[in-house]
């Protein structure tokens, strides 16, 4: 069956790090994957996109990569704060078109100390 | 705009009662999704509509649960008889597919409901 795990349920890690999160995936052949951020009591913000074709994206102090032949992704916080404290979700889609869920991993709880 | 807006936020009721979630999609989204939130299970989607048709159900863990969408800005999950076991974080989102057609999620805040 189709699987998707992220690799720790929690990360800690020192104020101006790089914190680096990590989504694997099995039986899947995903079209593109998401991150998500979600804060306590809320529900999910979306972050960024990445493509099967795509190697890499970046956004701000974000950066997410794609690797279909580890059938991996990893996410990136560079100069991490504390405000940068939360829980990120990946997030695959077996579909290019508009059409299929979203199926998200359980999550990794970042907490960035000062 | 509001964002999608969900209701009640905070639901408490006995084992056996009927509970109601609401959702309003953003306007001009034409998906809209359920999902329910354990610490167990993490995310699982119960439900998606496309144009207000449900386009997989096969999410939706019994025939206590059922999703309905009657018009583009309205929506509604009830579960009845409810169970313990259905305490949970429900969450509603809505989306227009943009690039390369990908659905990009809008979550409402949730629905948590504690069934004693």
């Amino acid at each position: 069956s189709q699987k998707i795990e992220q690799n720790s349920e929690a990360l800690n890690i020192q104020e101006g790090k790089t914190a680096t999160l990590t989504c694997n995936y099995t039986n899947y052949s995903p079209a593109y994957l998401q991150w998500y951020r979600q804060d306590p009591g809320r529900g999910p913000v979306f972050l960024l996109l990445i493509r099967e074709n795509e190697k890499e994206k970046r956004k701000e102090r974000l950066k997410v990569t794609f690797d279909t032949t580890l059938k991996q992704s990893l996410f990136h916080i560079t100069a991490s704060q504390p405000a940068d404290s939360a829980t990120y979700l990946c997030a695959f889609s077996n579909y290019g078109g508009s059409q299929g869920n979203l199926i998200f991993g359980k999550g990794t709880k970042l907490s960035v100390k000062p | 705009d509001a964002g999608v807006i969900q209701s009640p936020r905070h639901e408490v009721t006995e084992m056996g009662q009927e509970v109601t979630l609401r959702c309003k999609p953003i306007s001009g989204h034409d998906y809209l999704f359920w999902y329910r939130q354990t610490m167990m299970r993490g995310l699982e989607l119960l439900i998606y509509f496309n144009n207000n048709v449900p386009i997989d159900d096969s999410g939706m863990p019994e025939d206590r649960f059922s999703a309905k969408m009657p018009n583009a800005s309205f929506s509604t999950l009830k579960i009845q008889p409810s169970e313990p076991r259905d305490s949970a974080v429900y969450f509603c989102a809505s989306s227009k597919p943009g690039e390369a057609g990908a659905n990009v999620l809008t979550f409402g805040a949730g629905s948590r409901l504690t069934v004693l």
